[in-house]
Order: C-alpha cells, then sequence, then structure tokens
C-alpha cells in the first residue's frame, strides 16, 4: 500500500505570499493518477489539480502542479483570503480501489 | 453542472446498518466515464475511500478491503441515484460521509457531506 506524506503540517503566510506545499509517496506512483484538494471548514474537498500538473474547470492559474515519481508539489503562487485552508493529496494505484489520501497540510494566516 | 443531493440518517446504533443516498442531477448513472464513490472523513482516519459503482456495459462494483465484507454501494436507476449501505457499524465508523462523482479517479464533485454518528 502506497503511503503518501505532506509537509509542512502546517503553513502559516500572509496573503499576497508564495505558498509551497509538498507531498511524497512511499514509492514511485504515476503522475497520471494524482490529484490535489482544497478544503474550507465545513465543506466537501474540492478538486484543484489533477494528472499532478492540470488544474480543474474553474480553478484560478494562482494554482499549479508539480512533480513526478515519489514527490510532487502543489504551489499557490500568491495567497489571496480565500486560499486559507487544508490541502490533500490524492493518488490511485493501477487498482481503483487502491485510493489514498495524504493527511492534509493547514494553510492559515501569520 | 453536476449536483449530488445527499440524504440519509444522522445517528445510527452500534451493530445496525448505516444507509445514506445521493441523488445525481446534471449527470447520469448510467454514465460510461463517471463512478459514483463514498469517501469518509474523521479525526482518526483522515479521507478514506470506501467504495464505487459504476457501469460500463454493465454494472460493476469495486470496495476498499478495509469494508470489503461489511459495505454494498448500488445504483438506483429509476431515480438517478446511488446509495450505501454499511454494516454491523461500531463507533469507529463515525465520521462526514461524502458522496462524489469520479472520472479516471479524480473525484471532481461532491456532494454536501452527511456526519453520521454511531452511538446508543
Amino acid at each position: 500500500e502506497i503511503v503518501l506524506t505532506q509537509s509542512p503540517g502546517t503553513l502559516s503566510l500572509s496573503p499576497g505570499e508564495r505558498a509551497t506545499l509538498s507531498c511524497r509517496a512511499s514509492q514511485s506512483i504515476s503522475d497520471t493518477y494524482f490529484a490535489w484538494y482544497q478544503q474550507k471548514p465545513g465543506r466537501a474537498p474540492r478538486l484543484l489539480i489533477y494528472g499532478a500538473s492540470n488544474r480543474a474547470t474553474g480553478i484560478p492559474d494562482r494554482f499549479s502542479g508539480s512533480g513526478s515519481g515519489t514527490d510532487f508539489t502543489l504551489t499557490i503562487s500568491r495567497l489571496e483570503p480565500e486560499d486559507f485552508a487544508v490541502y490533500y493529496c490524492q493518488h490511485h494505484g493501477f487498482l481503483s480501489r487502491d485510493v489514498t489520501f495524504g493527511p492534509g497540510t493547514k494553510v492559515d494566516i501569520k | 453542472q453536476v449536483q449530488l443531493q445527499q440524504s440519509g440518517p444522522g445517528l445510527v446504533k452500534p451493530s445496525q446498518t448505516l444507509s445514506l443516498t445521493c441523488a445525481i442531477s446534471g449527470d447520469s448513472v448510467f454514465s460510461d466515464s463517471a463512478g459514483w464513490n463514498w469517501i469518509r472523513q474523521s479525526p482518526s482516519r483522515g479521507l478514506e475511500w470506501l467504495g464505487r459503482t459504476f457501469y460500463r456495459s454493465m454494472w460493476l462494483h469495486e470496495y476498499a478491503v478495509s469494508v470489503k465484507s461489511r459495505i454494498t454501494i448500488n445504483p438506483d436507476t429509476s431515480r438517478n441515484q446511488f446509495s450505501l449501505q454499511l454494516n454491523s457499524v461500531t463507533p469507529d465508523d463515525t465520521a462526514v460521509y461524502y458522496c462524489t462523482r469520479d472520472l479516471s479517479m479524480r473525484f471532481d464533485y461532491w456532494g454536501q457531506g452527511t456526519l453520521v454518528t454511531v452511538s446508543s
């Protein structure tokens, strides 16, 4: 079973700053099946990035994803007030039932 | 615009069956490219995928190993919805349950979430 580890656990930044979030897999994975989500309190997660680097419909271009193998990154180029939230990475393996989520990174206001 | 509307009880007694329904609008449960999933979230387990149903000339089902012996996800084709049944629940099954649509196992539309508490 592939384990996803996210770092840091919490990222304290100010609006306008750049956020860099990391997700590391316990073994090499396909970037085709890698995604990022944003979740705000009391809300369902929202798909941001799929295929490691493709923005989902309606996602602003300040969000970008990159990476391959075991290391993936979500970058928010300039934080807007609405970007303070928890971010999760997600992967699924060759078998669809092997779906895993990372534990999340909280981006909060400094 | 796809919308998923969840319904079902928020309180279930231990050893009983948790049942939730997800009504689909803006898409069809018969979609040949989508899957219809249940995911739950709790402080102890984080986000946990439970399983899905999908139609590819026939109805198929996939379940997480952790709940495979207790779970059923079924389509309701007459109502364009799908359901979750989780048997023999314990307090460890207390969580917010979400229904979601997937395209190639990326979850692009989510229901509003239902907090289900397992307690006597």
